[in-house]
């Protein structure tokens, strides 16, 4: 069974520029999460898809930046435009129904912002 | 605000030793705990888990231990092997789902 899939693994880009992070789940996990380290801190939740419905973003830094669930498979998280603090691992996560099952993470994408 | 505290960012320890990895949490609304390991290049891969209503649970060499009123867990890894050289971090979450995590314990296991 394929785990979860993240692309770019790395994207360096200017303040002000685009990016657009992609993540493929594990099939028929109906959560789906992201989540953000930065400078090797802690890995700090930004928001909670279940399905293709935001469940809980309270995590996410500001209107900068925008995640969608197309049809409740994959997700994307962009950020526009990029400032020079959204330098970090940007992780996604899935998992099956309860809170307590196990959260599957993606190898994460390495942003940063010049 | 940080919520799970790592307070050791590195712990060294001799092959075929006992690691001892220390966590403390805020948030006394939190009923499931985690460790996570993760290599470098790598996202985080699930260790162990304990709920609130146990004060210890064991998985091989891992066992985590639970202290609810000290709002503290551990996680004890014996033996110590090389490939247990990778970063620790500990994490809680209640039936909000999110993962709430530590800054991570690097742990290196020497030969």
């Amino acid at each position: 069974e394929a785990g979860v899939t993240q692309f770019p693994s790395h994207s360096v880009i200017e303040k002000g520029q685009t990016v657009t992070l992609r993540c493929d789940p594990i099939s028929g996990h109906d959560n789906l999460y992201w989540y953000r380290r930065v400078m090797g801190k802690e890995i700090k939740f930004l928001l909670h898809f279940v399905k293709e419905s935001k469940q809980d973003e309270s995590g996410m830094p500001n209107n900068r930046f925008l995640a969608e669930r197309t049809g409740g498979t994959y997700s994307t998280l962009k950020v526009q435009p990029a400032e020079l603090e959204d330098s970090g691992v940007y992780f996604c996560a899935s998992s099956q129904l309860r809170f307590t099952d196990t959260q599957y993470f993606g190898p994460g994408t390495r942003l940063t912002v010049l | 605000d940080q919520q799970v505290k790592q307070n050791s960012p590195s712990l060294s320890v001799q092959e075929g030793r006992i690691s001892i990895l220390n966590c403390d949490y805020t948030n006394s609304m939190f009923d499931y705990f985690l460790w996570y390991k993760k290599y470098p290049a790598e996202g985080p891969t699930f260790l162990i888990s304990i709920s609130s209503i146990k004060d210890k649970n064991e998985d091989g060499r891992f066992t985590v231990f639970l202290n609810k009123s000290a709002k503290h867990l551990s996680l004890h890894i014996v033996p110590s092997q090389p490939g247990d050289s990778a970063v620790y971090f500990c994490a809680a979450t209640s039936n909000d789902y999110k993962l709430s995590f530590g800054a991570g314990t690097t742990v290196t296991v020497r030969a």
